[in-house]
């Protein structure tokens, strides 16, 4: 159990076109779920947290406008790069917090393939 | 900014070697610890989540401890295998929402 899927695993676009990418719990509900980027040899960045029915809270330095986020169910959440450019080249990773109240611990998350962001 | 440290970067040891590694942060607004396996081409598995100061966790040859007051964790490996061979992660998780600051990880690479 706890399975998180991230789609596309890899994607190369063209300078300008937008990139949706998806998270999805596939076996249990979660309430938030988080973004990350990871840069070459660097760690995992957490871009925004994404909260089920409500708007998507950025970090400092992350664009809103940049990187839209819809957390439109407990199962589900999409990262949109608007007008990619190739500095938006990326691993993107998601991971899903298990809703409180649930079997597992409250404070576990589970973490998607990632998604490799090529923009040319 | 919160400083998540991991050392050593990388590791290199023998099958049946015994290994560990660190994990320091901040030892102020401390929620949680958590330390992840992370495979090439796979998803950061879940490994533990420590809460408490003094926790000892264990998953098999895995063990895990936590000193909250100082702001350090040791991961250790008993008797490594080559299907240890991962990036091992901790994250400090800073607030109850679950926000977390990763560290750069330790490569581990066991050799047959």
């Amino acid at each position: 159990g706890a399975v998180v899927s991230q789609h596309p695993s890899r994607v190369i676009c063209k300078s300008g076109t937008s990139v949706k990418i998806e998270c999805r719990s596939l076996d249990f509900q979660a309430t938030t779920m988080f973004w990350y980027r990871q840069f070459p040899k660097q760690s995992l960045m957490l871009m925004a947290t994404s909260n089920e029915g409500s708007k998507a809270t950025y970090e400092q330095g992350v664009e809103k406008d940049k990187f839209l986020i819809n957390h439109a169910s407990l199962t589900l959440s999409t990262l949109t790069v608007t007008s990619a450019h190739p500095e938006d080249s990326s691993f993107y990773i998601c991971s899903a917090r298990v809703a409180s109240g649930g079997a597992r611990s409250y404070n576990e998350q589970f973490f998607g393939p990632g998604t490799r962001l090529t923009v040319l | 900014i919160l400083n998540v440290e991991q050392s050593p970067q990388s590791l290199h040891v023998q099958e049946g070697d015994s290994t560990n590694f660190t994990c320091s942060f901040p030892s102020s607004n401390f929620y949680a610890l958590h330390w992840y396996r992370w495979e090439t081409a796979k998803s950061p598995e879940a490994l533990f989540v420590m809460t408490l100061n003094g926790d000892e966790k264990k998953k098999g040859r895995i063990s895990a401890t936590l000193n909250t007051k100082e702001g350090y964790s040791y991961l250790y490996i008993k008797g490594s295998q080559p299907e240890d061979s991962a990036t091992y992660l901790c994250a400090f998780q800073w607030t109850n929402a679950g926000k977390s600051t990763f560290g750069d990880g330790t490569t581990l690479t066991v050799k047959p």
